[in-house]
């Protein structure tokens, strides 16, 4: 079974640059997550997805960053401008739902996308 | 709202030595708990997590974590490290939100 996938893996721009990232989740995950990690820290979530509604975007900084999910299923995260401090690396994760179970909120990460912003 | 603590930023033991991480937790309600490792350029990797039951939870790769609800504790542990094992591990707690918040990382070294 293939695992989240995401690209690109690294991302080099200048500040006030527009970027995006890509993910894909595991198939049959209904909830996807969009994680920030800043160096020697640990994940902070950014926004969660239940299949196309953003149910918890309350640590997005929206002035700057977008996501969508269309179809529910791939999802994308945009920067526009980007500035200096975005320099980190984003994490996408998946799960099969949020509800407790054997599995079923285990949230699988994908390999994340290692931005620099010059 | 929720919160972690890995007291120690770094573990350093010999190969074959037991191996312990620690994590202790504050959260409303029941706990879920989740350890994950990190190699190098890659992603986080669900090593195992405590829901209910019995305090010691086994996982992956030989890990296992005990749970202590009157120390709000979830320590990692493994018998017997390789050097394989050398990483960057975080132990995370889910809120009532779903969301998972996680502590700041121990890196682990393990010497041959």
């Amino acid at each position: 079974e293939a695992g989240v996938v995401q690209s690109p893996r690294y991302k080099i721009i200048e500040k006030k640059q527009p970027v995006a990232f890509w993910c894909n989740p595991i198939s049959g995950h209904n909830t996807l997550y969009w994680y920030l990690q800043n160096l020697g820290q640990g994940p902070e979530l950014l926004i969660r997805y239940e299949n196309e509604e953003a149910v918890d975007d309350s640590q997005l900084p929206k002035d700057r960053f977008s996501a969508e999910r269309l179809k529910g299923v791939d999802s994308t995260l945009k920067i526009q401008p980007a500035e200096l401090g975005d320099s980190a690396v984003y994490l996408c994760a998946s799960s099969l739902g949020t509800w407790t179970g054997e599995d079923t909120d285990t949230q699988y990460f994908g390999p994340g996308t290692r931005l620099t912003v010059l | 709202a929720q919160s972690v603590a890995q007291p120690e930023d770094q573990v350093n033991v010999a190969e074959g030595n037991p191996l312990t991480v620690k994590c202790t937790y504050s959260v409303s309600g029941n706990p879920y708990l989740f350890w994950y490792v990190q190699y190098p350029n890659r992603g986080l990797q669900f090593l195992l997590k405590y829901i209910t039951g019995d305090n010691l939870v086994k996982g992956s790769y030989g890990f296992e974590a005990e749970f202590n609800k009157s120390q709000t504790s979830f320590h990692l542990k493994k018998p017997s490290a390789l050097v394989s094992d050398s990483a960057l591990y975080f132990c995370a707690v889910r809120g009532y939100d779903y969301k998972l918040s996680f502590g700041a990382g121990t890196t682990v070294t393990v010497r041959a």
